[in-house]
């Protein structure tokens, strides 16, 4: 089945610092894809997303571009803070038999912001 | 955005022991609701999904007699795991989704974490 793989963690970075974290998916079609950040003692919410190849989702500083030659989405900020410590989920959807879909998470990748 | 909640938040139970998870939407009505369990380093996986007023439906390789969902009201479902056993512990999630909402509007709570001695 469609599949995600993200960088593991846990990544620290000093305050200013640029980050990347790595995603990769496997996919029968083209899924829609996203990245969910959970900020500690809250649930997921949705940061960004992409439903088409080469589109971009960006939010609060964060980019990410749908590549469909690497099968890629990478999550990148610039210029992180320390509010933006928390676990970050890369994740599609995919449809399965019967027209229903259903969402697929990565592992996570935890990012501690130090100042 | 929308606001979901679980209840508890953590839970420790001794084996053999029943418990129940609560998870509720507070300012919308959640047609649908999903639970999902994730393990230490690992994804969270789709346990089972339940709409409002029906059966739940369980994901392949998930016991139904052992993961018990009701989804009576459209503000509320509640996980129970009975007969728990240590394999059993691990951060349980609900999220949930309103009605025409599509199917990556869903909003998650902030997990339950159940230990089993």
């Amino acid at each position: 089945g469609d599949s995600v793989t993200q960088m593991e963690g846990p990544v620290t970075l000093s305050e200013e610092a640029f980050l990347t974290i790595n995603c990769t998916y496997t996919a029968t079609g083209y899924p829609s894809l996203f990245w969910y950040v959970q900020y500690p003692g809250e649930g997921l919410q949705l940061l960004l997303k992409a439903t088409k190849a080469d589109d971009k989702g960006s939010n609060k500083g964060f980019e990410a571009t749908y590549r469909k030659e690497t099968t890629s989405f990478h999550l990148e900020k610039g210029s992180v803070q320390v509010s933006d410590s928390a676990v970050y989920f890369c994740a599609l959807i995919y449809k399965i038999l019967g027209g229903s879909e259903k969402l697929v998470f990565g592992k996570g990748t935890k990012l501690t912001v130090n100042p | 955005g929308a606001v979901v909640s679980q209840h508890p938040s953590w839970v420790i139970c001794k084996s053999g022991t029943s418990v129940k998870i609560e998870c509720r939407s507070l300012d919308f009505q959640a047609t649908t609701m999903f639970w999902y369990r994730q393990f230490p380093k690992q994804s969270l996986m789709l346990m089972a999904t339940s709409n409002e007023g029906s059966k739940a439906t369980y994901e392949q390789g998930v016991e139904k007699d052992k993961f018990l969902i009701n989804h009576a009201s459209l503000t509320l479902s509640t996980l129970t795991v009975t007969s728990a056993h240590p394999e059993d512990s691990s951060f349980y999630i609900c999220s949930a989704r309103g009605v025409f909402w599509s199917y990556n509007e869903q909003f998650f709570g902030p997990g339950t974490r159940l230990t089993v001695l």
